[in-house]
């Protein structure tokens, strides 16, 4: 069974406050994704990683994938109350095409 | 440029009718996939296909599901005899084709179907 495992499955913090999210499988990825969905909508697409070791920022927020392509972590600095919403992690074991598995999610509400 | 386009947004229906759910890729995109996310849970692979062929069918129930793309027109997700069980909200994503060492699969999603059953 294909698993990705993502935690903290919640997370309540206040303002201005860092935060990690981790997306951990046993199985290598070709790629994976980071989606944030907001209630009633479709997940949209954060970022990609393909490359072990990659790290990209977008604004206030940093995503890792692992050397060995197995793991990866989103960072948010200095969270805002916009930042509210579920976090989800995809990979893909396939590199053009194929089925994303997707991490439980990590809700995420930022307090002013 | 238009999203993944999916309609209706939201469907009602009393168990044993039929449930059709269609999505439109972005243009230019070939693939297109459904997926199921039920209430606190993610989203679950259901079905790939390609235009005219389904390419990956292991996470639809083996009855009362099917689906197709046809080569004119938009993807159809058919739930038959529909039961309270399959409430949920029901995505299409869609990719580009992609080749060469800088391939990679990119999903783009939907705003979903929301299907009650009553």
């Amino acid at each position: 069974t294909q698993l990705l495992e993502q935690s903290p499955q919640f997370l309540s913090i206040q303002e201005g406050e860092n935060l990690t999210v981790y997306c951990n499988s046993s199985s290598v990825f070709s790629s994976l994704q980071w989606y944030r969905q907001e209630p009633g909508e479709g997940p949209v697409l954060l970022v990609t990683v393909v490359t072990g070791g990659e790290v990209k920022k977008l604004k206030r927020l940093t995503f890792q994938f692992g050397d060995a392509r197995k793991d990866s972590s989103l960072h948010i600095t200095a969270a805002q109350p916009g930042d509210t919403g579920l976090y989800l992690c995809a990979g893909a074991y396939t590199s053009n095409t194929g089925k994303l598995i997707f991490g439980q999610g990590t809700t995420l509400q930022v307090k002013p | 440029n238009a999203g993944v386009m999916q309609n209706p947004r939201h469907l009602v229906r009393r168990r044993g009718q039929e449930a059709r759910l269609r999505c439109s890729p972005m243009k230019g995109h070939s693939h297109v996939y459904w997926y199921r996310q039920l209430p606190e849970e993610g989203l679950k692979f259901m079905v790939y296909l390609q235009k005219e062929n389904i390419i990956d069918e292991s996470g639809m129930p083996k009855e009362r599901f099917s689906a197709e793309f046809p080569k004119e027109g938009p993807s159809i997700l058919r739930i038959q005899q529909v039961v309270r069980g399959d409430s949920a909200a029901y995505f299409c994503a869609s990719s580009p084709i992609r080749s060469g060492h800088l391939s990679y699969n990119e999903q783009f999603f939907g705003p979903g179907t929301r299907l009650t059953v009553l």
